[in-house]
């Protein structure tokens, strides 16, 4: 089976840093993905990182670290409409694609 | 502009009814899900379809059904067999259900069903 943990929920003010982590247990691994949800809306694909490292899409960041199972989100330069889920993805498989629970961030003035 | 059209938006059922939630991609591309959202929880796969005419059951498929007559349409029927299917439902594509899913997944805009 597959199982990924991520934090319920994380708060921060505006302009700062906040970094959002997910470790994974998966019986195969394609990559972790990143999706944004704002409430009642429709999740929107964020990153994805295949190979261990760094990606960097304007002032959101993605690190893998295969050998470890982890990834995180690094969000900068928070802005109040950053505020929304969070959910971290891996494709076990061929197929699917499997997702955490979701972190939700509120950002605060 | 290419998307996803879901339709309706809110739909009600009653007990012992079944209903079909539509899905409708003009993306070109081949693979569709269909995931399912409850209040504060991540999203659960109900079924996917990689190509037209074939589909799989994704984890929680018990008391749902679907079809892929074209490739752009993936309609998900909630039957009656579903105890609890108060829930938003949410259908996406890929271009591929193949392992690079670098492109991401694109979502609709979902429904919200609930049982009267």
């Amino acid at each position: 089976g597959q199982s990924l943990e991520q934090p319920s929920e994380v708060t921060a003010v505006e302009g700062a840093i906040v970094q959002i982590n997910c470790t994974y247990q998966t019986s195969g691994f394609y990559g972790l993905s990143w999706y944004q949800q704002h409430d009642g809306g429709a999740p929107t694909f964020l990153s994805y990182n295949a190979l261990d490292g760094l990606e960097e899409t304007g002032r959101f960041s993605s690190f893998l670290s295969r050998s470890d199972s982890y990834g995180y989100l690094l969000l900068q330069e928070l802005q109040m409409k950053d505020s929304a889920s969070y959910f971290c993805a891996v494709k076990p498989g061929f197929q699917k694609l499997v997702f955490g629970t979701g972190t939700r961030l509120l950002v605060s003035p | 502009d290419g998307g996803i059209t879901q339709s309706p938006k809110y739909l009600f059922r009653k007990e012992g009814q079944n209903v079909t939630l539509s899905c409708e991609q003009n993306l070109n591309h081949d693979a569709m899900y269909w995931y399912r959202q409850d209040p504060g929880q991540g999203l659960r796969l109900i079924y996917y379809s990689q190509i037209v005419n074939d589909f799989q059951k994704g984890d929680i498929a018990e008391g749902y059904s679907v079809s892929r007559e074209k490739k752009e349409s993936f309609p998900l029927t909630v039957t009656s067999a579903q105890k609890n299917p108060t829930a938003f439902y949410l259908c996406a594509s890929s271009i591929s259900g193949g392992v690079d899913s670098g492109y991401g997944y694109t979502f609709g805009s979902g429904t919200r069903l609930t049982v009267v």
